[in-house]
């Protein structure tokens, strides 16, 4: 089945040291995004990517990169996790006019 | 500016009662998109319906009904007889459409808990 999967399920991290979630598709959606939901919120968005053409929303921290190296994949980079930035990360893809939104099934970082 | 506003925080009711969801969007957009998406404890987010702006008709999807009222601005989400398993954080959600790609601009979500 034609899916977005996200790697790892669930990932622990140290404060200060990078990271870095995977997200793939099957899907030959033009469109990706990186979503971050924190406890009892509702997602935001990080970032998106048309093809290769990077979009960041205002405001994303710096500590935050995206990487796509192909249609395929998309990689979220956190520089220097802090405790503020355990949450889940979402992704998502769609075809190019946000019709057919399809979201993976989250990776939740926890950081100590 | 786009919102998407789910005044309800909580809801809770017992098995077999119906349920309303209630969902109020802004935008300036003519051409939007209307989701909701349940997300049970697991955290994924599943895709319950989308509304294209253009099409007002309501949708019954088996115990699932949407209510879609351009001239209001909302999109509400009716459950008949909820069950145990509808308990969920339930978001509706505005998608603006422009030409690289639509934003999905999320409410802050209604938690439901349905006990038996």
């Amino acid at each position: 089945d034609a899916m977005v999967i996200q790697n790892p399920r669930y990932q622990v991290t140290q404060f200060g040291k990078p990271v870095t979630l995977s997200c793939s598709q099957t899907l030959n959606h033009n469109v990706m995004y990186w979503y971050q939901q924190k406890s009892s919120q509702a997602p935001k968005l990080l970032f998106h990517y048309y093809d290769k053409d990077f979009n960041n929303e205002a405001d994303t921290p710096d500590n935050f990169q995206s990487r796509r190296p192909n249609t395929s994949f998309c990689f979220l980079d956190i520089r220097s996790p802090g405790l503020g930035d355990a949450a889940m990360y979402l992704c998502a893809t769609s075809v190019l006019t946000g019709y057919g939104y399809t979201f993976g099934s989250g990776t939740r970082l926890t950081v100590v | 500016a786009q919102k998407v506003t789910q005044a309800q925080t909580e809801i809770s009711v017992v098995e077999k009662e119906d349920v309303t969801l209630d969902c109020v969007y802004e935008t300036r957009d003519t051409t939007y998109y209307l989701f909701w998406y349940k997300q049970p404890p697991s955290g994924e987010l599943v895709f319950l319906i989308r509304r294209n702006s253009f099409d007002e008709q309501n949708e019954i999807s088996g115990r699932y009904s949407w209510n879609f009222q351009k001239s209001t601005s909302s999109f509400n989400f009716t459950i008949t007889a909820s069950q145990v398993v509808d308990s969920a954080v339930y978001f509706c959600a505005l998608s603006r459409i422009y030409n690289q790609g639509g934003k999905l601009i999320f409410g802050q979500g209604t938690e439901l808990s349905v006990k038996p």
